[in-house]
């Protein structure tokens, strides 16, 4: 089965700090995604992953960062987290297709609230 | 700019009647177009998808009409269940690399009442 697991259901973090948000997949998935859904914006990539310490800018990447150090891993860092990043962040991986079929599968996803 | 357009926040439908979720499109390059479901305090579900070389595709209760030349597509859920109110989101991908990127509409709420 499937599973795509992050690292944390609910965070609450302070304006200013540091905020590591992690994401594992059990498919030997070679691309991985970083989204963040926002009411009435859908689902807004921020940063995508192709192969191990390869990375990709998606369509929102202000203020964030990712590191792919190992197949399975993801993860997105705030490097100095602020209110309007407080959000519902997803991640999710699929297999390379050069015919773009392939189906991503998401993570539980972390509400992250920033006071 | 809004590649992927879904212009209707939300849909109330009765139990046992039709539901039907629109989609816009803009780029051209899109060839292969996806639903998604999503539960809240969920991940999205992957429901059904289509390629842009055919019109439909169905999946027990749910089909998936495509119209090129409209760049539109649409859900039909047939027939509704309570258990089916969610976020319905479309997505589209064809970018021509093997990243499957996908592009994403702003999501329906569907309701259906018992």
């Amino acid at each position: 089965d499937v599973k795509v697991t992050q690292s944390s259901r609910y965070l609450v973090k302070r304006t200013g700090e540091k905020v590591f948000l992690e994401c594992v997949q059990d498919m030997d998935h070679e691309n991985m995604f970083w989204y963040r859904q926002d009411p009435g914006l859908g689902l807004r990539l921020i940063y995508f992953s192709y192969d191990v310490k390869m990375k990709e800018k998606g369509d929102i990447p202000e203020g964030y960062s990712v590191s792919r150090e190992k197949k399975e891993r993801f993860s997105l860092i705030l490097e100095s987290a602020s209110t309007n990043q407080t959000s519902m962040y997803l991640c999710a991986s699929s297999a390379p297709s050069r015919f773009s079929t392939d189906t991503q599968y998401f993570g539980p996803g972390t509400r992250l609230t920033v006071l | 700019d809004q590649q992927v357009k879904q212009n209707s926040p939300s849909l109330s439908v009765q139990e046992g009647r039709i539901s039907i979720l629109n989609c816009d499109y803009t780029n051209s390059m899109f060839d292969y177009f996806l639903w998604y479901k999503k539960y809240p305090a969920e991940g999205p579900t992957f429901l059904i998808s289509i390629s842009s070389i055919k019109d439909k595709n169905e999946d027990g209760r749910f089909t998936v009409f495509l119209n090129k030349s409209a760049k539109h597509l649409s859900l039909h859920i047939v027939p509704s269940q309570p258990g089916d109110s969610a976020v319905y989101f479309c997505a589209a991908s064809g970018d021509g690399t093997s990243y499957g990127k996908l592009t994403f509409g702003q999501g329906t709420i569907l309701t259906v009442h018992p």
